[in-house]
């Protein structure tokens, strides 16, 4: 039982490069999000997606992408990457129970840094 | 918009004392509250998860209160150990277009001396 799987652990890229973050859960989780963890900022929203298809921004969604099109996976793409995206980002996904949405569970996180 | 806040930021205990862990959040309307623990360099291990229906959930040592009326929870966890030492995150959830998202606070770090 995996859980939520992030890759790479860590990651150095040069601004102005592209990458993408993998995020894959095995708990056929319809919800599924990316957050970034910065230092006196806390976890913060980037995009989320409801379920295979659909996508939407959450708080801080400017210089990424996403998409989902399995059940499992939802990417997180860097477009052209800058120091200020450099962050530790999270993956999360939960499940729309009848009592209400179950607990979020994450990812080990992504260490990104750009120069 | 919602704003939460983990106060103190750090605390330090000697082994054995309970520990008392508070979170307020402004806007009462949430979904539903979750309290996570973080080790350094790790991801976030859920703790407990409230429903906005329930006043609070038990699992172990752990203990975790919801008042919405005052905007606050609190997480107890009972004969603390010094693996307990970590920073433990709170986070309210709110609805956005059939999404749960997560409002996390700053987190307090928590120090338990043998």
């Amino acid at each position: 039982n995996a859980g939520v799987t992030q890759t790479p652990k860590f990651q150095v890229l040069k601004t102005g490069q592209s990458m993408t973050l993998q995020c894959a859960q095995d708990m056929n989780h319809e919800y599924m999000s990316w957050y970034r963890q910065d230092p006196g900022m806390g976890l913060r929203l980037i995009h989320y997606s409801v379920g295979a298809g659909i996508t939407d921004q959450g708080e801080v969604p400017n210089g990424y992408n996403v998409s989902r099109s399995t059940t499992e996976d939802f990417p997180l793409r860097l477009l052209s990457a800058a120091p200020s995206q450099t962050s530790v980002y999270f993956c999360a996904s939960s499940y729309p129970g009848t009592g209400g949405f179950t607990e979020a569970f994450f990812g080990q996180g992504t260490r990104l840094t750009v120069v | 918009k919602q704003e939460v806040t983990q106060i103190p930021a750090a605390l330090s205990v000697p082994e054995g004392e309970n520990l008392v862990l508070n979170c307020s959040f402004t806007d009462s309307a949430i979904y539903n509250l979750q309290w996570f623990r973080q080790d350094p360099g790790k991801g976030l291990t859920s703790l407990l998860l409230i429903q906005s229906s329930q006043r609070e959930q038990t699992s172990g040592r752990l203990n975790a209160s919801l008042d919405k009326s005052s905007g606050r929870s609190t997480l107890y966890i009972a004969a603390s150990q010094p693996g307990d030492s970590a920073t433990y995150l709170c986070a309210v959830g709110s609805l956005i277009a059939a999404g749960n998202k997560l409002t996390f606070g700053g987190g307090t770090r928590v120090l338990v001396k043998p």
